[in-house]
């Protein structure tokens, strides 16, 4: 079944504590992408993978650190620099220039 | 940098009818691709319709079809025939077709559709 799966659903995060966030497809696209979504706003761009062992940061990406070691996989880890964590996270992934973002179920980050 | 705007935060429409939601954005590209992502209540993101830049003809899936107006920047969506699946979150977006800009979608503030049975 093809498709970009995310883990956790939740996940709870104490003061001071880095949390990563797994992102895997098996679609085989090239390029990998991390948004954020605060309540009733669009998405904002957190970090950007156009290729294995490269990636960009985005709009908003203090706070945020990626690896992108595997073509399927794209985990994001939330620092503890990032003082305002609370937000639903959505990974997508696309074949490249002009092919459509297709996203994951994302995941809910909260803070304890 | 662009930006997209979506100017009604709720649309309320009666299952059936159709309703339409309003996109403007500005770029000073003039090649580029335009979004429209459905969000439900589960919170994931479906791809609703896509339109390319450089085709006049505005896109159509199935019940749902946009007005492009290039030189106006806007990008409207239409729902026909609504029914009560319709109901989510609608968020326009907006992508470069220049590859140094990374394929990044940058994305509307949203529209909340309510369908009324």
């Amino acid at each position: 079944d093809g498709g970009i799966t995310q883990s956790p659903k939740y996940l709870f995060r104490k003061e001071g504590q880095n949390v990563t966030l797994s992102c895997e497809q098996n679609l085989n696209h090239d390029a990998m992408y991390w948004y954020r979504q605060d309540p009733g706003q669009g998405l904002r761009l957190i970090y950007y993978s156009q290729i294995v062992n490269d990636f960009q940061k985005g709009d908003i990406a203090e706070g945020y650190s990626v690896s992108r070691e595997k073509k399927e996989s794209f985990p994001l880890t939330v620092t503890s620099a990032q003082k305002n964590p609370t937000a639903f996270y959505l990974c997508a992934a696309g074949a490249g220039v002009g092919e459509t973002q297709y996203f994951g179920p994302g995941t809910r980050l909260l803070v304890l | 940098a662009q930006t997209v705007t979506q100017s009604q935060p709720e649309m309320s429409v009666q299952e059936a009818e159709t309703v339409t939601l309003s996109c403007t954005y500005d770029t000073s590209e003039s090649d580029y691709y335009l979004f429209w992502y459905k969000q439900p209540p589960s919170r994931q993101m479906i791809l609703v319709i896509r339109q390319e830049a450089y085709k006049q003809q505005n896109a159509t899936e199935n019940r749902f079809s946009v007005n492009f107006q290039k030189a106006a920047k806007s990008f409207s969506l239409k729902i026909s025939d609504s029914q009560l699946g319709d109901a989510a979150m609608y968020f326009c977006a907006y992508r470069s077709a220049f590859v140094a800009a990374g394929n990044k979608l940058t994305f509307g503030g949203g529209t909340r559709v309510l369908v009324k049975p």
